[in-house]
């Protein structure tokens, strides 16, 4: 079974830094592009970044400069490095298995997400 | 950037009757190289994550059941959702990955009447 579970989450005062994890299992990781997504409170879904099977990433315009995407082969993981926090990074951020190893595609599996707060 | 909006915002309908949520693209997503549309639908519930109902426009993903059909291509596409049951109560929405960045609709809130 695919699973995809995020970490690292919590309260960040503005400028500060975060690193999320995503820990991912039940298939074979280094074929496959992860995605990370995030959607502010009562607000809709944002793409955020992702990286291939490859390792080539992609950023949306608002974070690029201040987020790095990355990936562990060796530990199945892909990381969310996240500086210069704002109070609108504030969101749901969830991790997701691409369909395949390019993006972009669609993602098809989702993790229960880890909530990210930018506040003083 | 490509702009997905979705239109209604919101809808009731009755249960066992049809639900139809509509999606367009501020410019065309189908490919001409492989003719697909990169199109896919997510449904959301309450406290969970968004769900794959629909890839290609119209494939249905892996589990997902027969009464919810996609469709459209170009710029204009269609979920509907047959026989309405209670647990499709939900937020839908749509989703572009021809191109990067990715962008999603602004989201389709699906209540019973």
């Amino acid at each position: 079974e695919v699973q995809v579970v995020e970490s690292g989450g919590g309260l960040v005062q503005p400028g500060g830094s975060l690193r999320l994890s995503c820990a991912a299992s039940g298939f074979t990781f280094r074929n496959y592009a992860m995605t990370w997504v995030r959607q502010a409170p009562g607000k809709g879904l944002e793409w955020v970044s992702a990286i291939t099977s490859g390792g080539n990433t992609y950023y949306t315009d608002s974070v690029k400069g201040r987020f790095t995407i990355s990936r562990d082969i060796s530990k199945n993981t892909v990381y969310l490095q996240m500086s210069s926090l704002r109070a609108e990074d504030t969101a749901m951020y969830y991790c997701a298995k691409e369909q395949t190893w390019a993006v972009p595609h669609w993602p098809d599996s989702w993790g229960q997400g880890t909530l990210v707060t930018v506040s003083s | 950037d490509i702009v997905m909006t979705q239109s209604p915002d919101s809808l009731a309908v009755s249960l066992g009757e049809r639900a139809t949520i509509n999606c367009k693209a501020s410019q065309s997503v189908l490919h001409s190289s492989n003719n697909k549309n990169y199109l896919a639908w997510y449904q959301q519930k309450p406290g969970q994550p968004p769900k794959l109902l629909i890839y290609w426009a119209s494939t249905r993903g892996s589990g997902v059941p027969d009464r919810f059909s996609g469709s459209g291509s170009g710029t204009d596409f269609t979920l509907t959702i047959s026989g309405l049951q209670a647990e499709d109560v939900a937020l839908y929405y749509c989703h572009q990955y021809l191109t990067v960045p990715i962008t999603f609709g602004q989201g389709t809130r699906l209540d019973i009447k």
